[in-house]
């Protein structure tokens, strides 16, 4: 089925740099939503993205919907311990009635 | 005052065995949904339901048993529970629609033995 391709994977970082993850797909999404999931708990809802070329900011996080509507990005300034956890892309085709597909996540993992 | 609340967060069952899920949402949402997150972490949707009306139904076996009795609950029930069933389950909520942010609860693990 449909799947969104996140990247990267996995990373590890100094705390204080900057992170960057993408998503990408080979259909339009009109959608776009990121999460941060933490040990033992479910995935939070950090940004949502709805018009193509939208960037939008939370505190440090910034997600932007592509141009194209097939990708989208987030990056976070300055990390810290607490960024750890892994941050999933979700995206929702054009159909309204259409299933949110999550990506398979990137973890984050600052080293001391 | 939890958002989106799930019970039990822990199921430890025999494989063969029926058990349910339940949730309950405060939102006030319209639409409730079931994802399944495996060991890798990949989260699926395999249910939601838009005022106790189920929208959608993915591949699931139909072991698995969604039942909303009214728009803040969604419950879940497995019948002849199997090792690959083995997996957190994710209940959330939404507005009113599928595109709308959804709100996840805390899941529930359930190992099966």
């Amino acid at each position: 089925g449909q799947q969104l391709n996140q990247s990267p994977q996995s990373m590890f970082i100094q705390e204080g740099e900057d992170v960057s993850m993408n998503c990408t797909s080979s259909s339009i999404f009109n959608t776009w939503l990121w999460y941060k999931q933490d040990p033992g708990e479910g995935p939070v809802l950090l940004i949502a993205l709805y018009k193509a070329g939208e960037l939008t900011s939370n505190g440090r996080l910034t997600a932007q919907f592509g141009i194209t509507r097939k990708d989208s990005f987030l990056n976070i300034s300055a990390s810290i311990p607490s960024d750890v956890g892994i941050y999933f892309c979700a995206g929702q085709k054009e159909n309204r009635d259409d299933k949110i597909i999550f990506g398979k996540g990137t973890r984050l993992h600052i080293l001391p | 005052d939890t958002a989106v609340s799930q019970t039990p967060k822990y199921l430890v069952t025999q494989m063969g065995n029926d058990k349910s899920i339940k949730c309950e949402q405060n939102l006030g949402h319209d639409t409730m949904y079931w994802y399944k997150q495996d060991s890798k972490k990949f989260l699926k949707i395999m249910f939601s339901y838009n005022n106790k009306e189920l929208i959608i139904n993915e591949t699931v076996p139909n072991r698995f048993s969604p039942k909303s009795p009214d728009k803040a609950h969604l419950n879940l029930h497995i019948n002849s529970l199997e090792l690959g069933d083995s997996a957190v389950y994710f209940c959330a909520s939404s507005q009113d629609s599928v595109d709308q942010p959804q709100h996840f609860g805390d899941g529930t693990r359930l190992s099966i033995l």
